[in-house]
């Protein structure tokens, strides 16, 4: 979906240092989410956020954290990067774009972020 | 808990159907989808189905649901070289923020 970018597409980085990814949409889409992609695990959620200001927790949070000071970006930060997040990060949006149940329940995924930590 | 569970490959031949098989653990799941990853790609949405439906077809993609076994395919007809891909199934609940729960992904490949 070209309205969800992600920044940086690719980036390495030492252990122990901070690193955040931007995803940036321009959809109106109220609900965003931050994935992890790695092999054998499909994607697992890590944080989402319903609203301005308005974060939860996902399934393998330990080690990130978000922030979403306006509706159309959503910030992952790793505060001090390890290897095993080492990943691919995808950003998703949904909901408040289009209309009908459909498109509330729809997420529209960016093109995602390689992660590589040394 | 929330689990899905996919088969890891599948290979057919050029314009033979092809059937991705998944299994999802929670009852109260409300809708379940199909994703389409394509290499170095974010997902696309496929297809999706809404829980009180049996079968939903689209073009060359039908979805089956079976809810008393919680058993979701997805049919391709006529398979193209342009079908290989990973494709995830997907329950969401009706939570407050609709997340998604993926399966591990099935990577299907077409042999010419």
């Amino acid at each position: 979906d070209a309205g969800i970018t992600q920044s940086p597409r690719h980036k390495v980085t030492e252990t122990g240092t901070p690193v955040t990814l931007r995803c940036h949409q321009t959809e109106n889409h109220r609900y965003m989410y931050w994935y992890r992609q790695d092999p054998g695990h499909g994607l697992r959620l890590i944080h989402y956020s319903y609203g301005v200001k308005d974060t939860d927790k996902g399934e393998v949070s330990d080690g990130y954290s978000v922030s979403r000071s306006k509706t159309e970006d959503f910030l992952l930060t790793l505060e001090s990067a390890t290897s095993s997040q080492t990943s691919v990060y995808f950003c998703a949006g949904g909901g408040g774009s289009g209309g009908g149940a459909s498109s509330y329940n729809e997420q529209f995924f960016g093109p995602g972020t390689r992660l590589t930590v040394l | 808990g929330e689990d899905v569970e996919q088969s890891l490959f599948l290979s057919v031949r050029e314009g033979d159907s092809s059937v991705i098989n998944c299994t999802y653990t929670d009852s109260s799941s409300t809708y379940l989808y199909w994703y389409k990853q394509e290499p170095g790609a974010g997902l696309q949405l496929l297809t999706y189905i809404f829980s009180n439906m049996d079968m939903k077809q689209d073009q060359r993609l039908t979805v089956l649901l079976n809810k008393k076994d919680k058993h979701l395919s997805l049919r391709i007809a006529d398979t193209q070289t342009g079908d290989s891909a990973i494709y995830f199934c997907a329950e969401s609940m009706s939570g407050s923020a609709r997340q998604l729960t993926f399966g591990s992904g099935t990577q299907l490949t077409v042999l010419p």
